[in-house]
Formats: C-alpha cells, sequence, structure tokens
C-alpha cells in the first residue's frame, strides 16, 4: 500500500507560469513532510518543508500548502524557471523517510 | 564539507556474485540511511543506523542483503549473490539526532546485474 501519494506524474508549464504539485498520505500520525528534489544523476536534495502544525510555508518562489483534516499537501513553485526542471518527491518522516512516487516537472521556455 | 561520500558510481556484476557499496556520511552526523531507488518501485528505505547502532532494517530484504555500520565514518551495504531485480541506485542520506533535521543524500551507486 502506496502510504505517500503525488500527482501528477509529470508536468510540464511555461516559464513564468505557476506548477502546482499535489501529494496525499494515509497514516495520520505522520507530521513533518520534506520535499525534496532531484536532478538526473544525482542524489535528492532539501528543497523545503512543513510540519503538521503549520498550514502552510513559504521559501522564495516554493511554498507548501497543508490541509491535515484532509491528509493533503501541494507545492506550488511561482514564476517556474527551466532550472527548476527536476523530479520533485514528497515525503513523510518517521525518521526514515517515506517517498511518494514523485512528479516529473519539465519548464518550457 | 564533501558531503556524503558514496563509492563506487557505478557497479556492474554478474548474477550471483557479490557487490559491497560503502558510504562516508557527513562528519558529526550520528544518523546513516539507506534507500534503493528503482523506474518502478520509486525510493524505499532500506535501513537505518544511529550511533552506528541499527535501528530499522524494515525495508531490506531478508535474504542476501545486509549492511553494517563499523565505525562513524563508514556504512556498508553488502547483497549477495546478486539478482538481475537487485540493479537499482542505492542512495545513502545522513543526518544529525534531531529527527526533523535535514537528511542529506549521497550521489547514489547505480547498480548492475548482468
Amino acid at each position: 500500500q502506496q502510504q505517500v501519494r503525488q500527482s501528477p506524474q509529470s508536468l510540464t508549464v511555461w516559464e513564468g507560469e505557476t506548477a502546482i504539485l499535489n501529494c496525499s498520505y494515509e497514516d495520520s500520525t505522520f507530521n513533518y513532510f520534506p520535499w525534496y528534489q532531484q536532478f538526473p544523476g544525482e542524489g535528492p536534495a532539501l528543497l523545503i518543508s512543513i510540519s503538521s502544525v503549520s498550514d502552510k510555508k513559504e521559501d522564495g518562489r516554493f511554498t507548501i500548502f497543508f490541509n491535515k483534516r484532509e491528509k493533503k499537501l501541494s507545492l506550488h513553485i511561482t514564476d517556474s524557471q527551466p532550472g527548476d526542471s527536476a523530479t520533485y518527491f514528497c515525503a513523510a518522516s518517521q525518521g526514515k523517510l517515506i517517498f511518494g512516487q514523485g512528479t516529473k516537472l519539465s519548464i518550457k521556455p | 564539507n564533501a558531503g556524503v561520500i558514496q563509492t563506487p558510481r557505478h557497479k556492474v556484476t554478474g548474477k550471483g556474485q557479490e557487490a559491497t557499496l560503502w558510504c562516508e556520511p557527513i562528519s558529526g552526523h550520528s544518523a546513516v540511511f539507506w534507500y534503493r531507488q528503482t523506474i518502478v518501485q520509486g525510493l524505499e528505505f532500506l535501513t537505518y543506523f544511529r550511533n552506528q547502532a541499527p535501528i530499522d532494517d524494515s525495508g531490506m530484504p531478508k535474504e542476501r542483503f545486509s549492511a553494517q555500520m563499523p565505525n562513524q565514518s563508514h556504512s556498508t551495504l553488502k547483497i549477495q549473490s546478486t539478482q538481475p531485480q537487485d540493479s537499482a541506485v542505492y542512495l545513502c542520506a545522513s543526518r544529525t539526532g534531531d529527527n526533523y533535521a535535514e537528511q542529506f543524500f549521497g550521489p547514489g551507486t547505480r547498480l548492475t546485474v548482468l
């Protein structure tokens, strides 16, 4: 059973647009959700994270919206840039990380 | 700070051979994790050490896979009698003792079993 789900699998937006990546989870005991960015040939790197006590976290062009009642999160990337083209993973942390399947984001210049 | 170091970056083995993958965590990090990444299964947790002690190996296949952390500066993942389905990128990550601290990932070892 997939405990963390992501959608869409792939997403293409134009440069300057806002990309929205979705994530949902099963276990209500999860309380910390990091998002990782991965480029080909590299390991994932932390992009932004949120605790379940918050409903929003911003860092520059990246914002997480969190709905604890519905067990859903979304990552919004505003003013998308070609350098944002990567795979994005939503994860739930229980000490170890439980990852979603990822969203491959492509930004068209 | 060199980050998490993994060696080798690529390894090719024949079916039935043994493969040993190495990880050097970031100095001062007390928690070390191993994950496996494939197209089909995505990123899967394998095992986790804290202060060199095994904490959680719930993701490790029960046969053929083993992990050790003999000292604070390196961990190994050993796969005996490798099978084609073991082909994957094996990722090592480390963090401080805080459960909410960032996990820093190495570049991974791409294992190909022919």
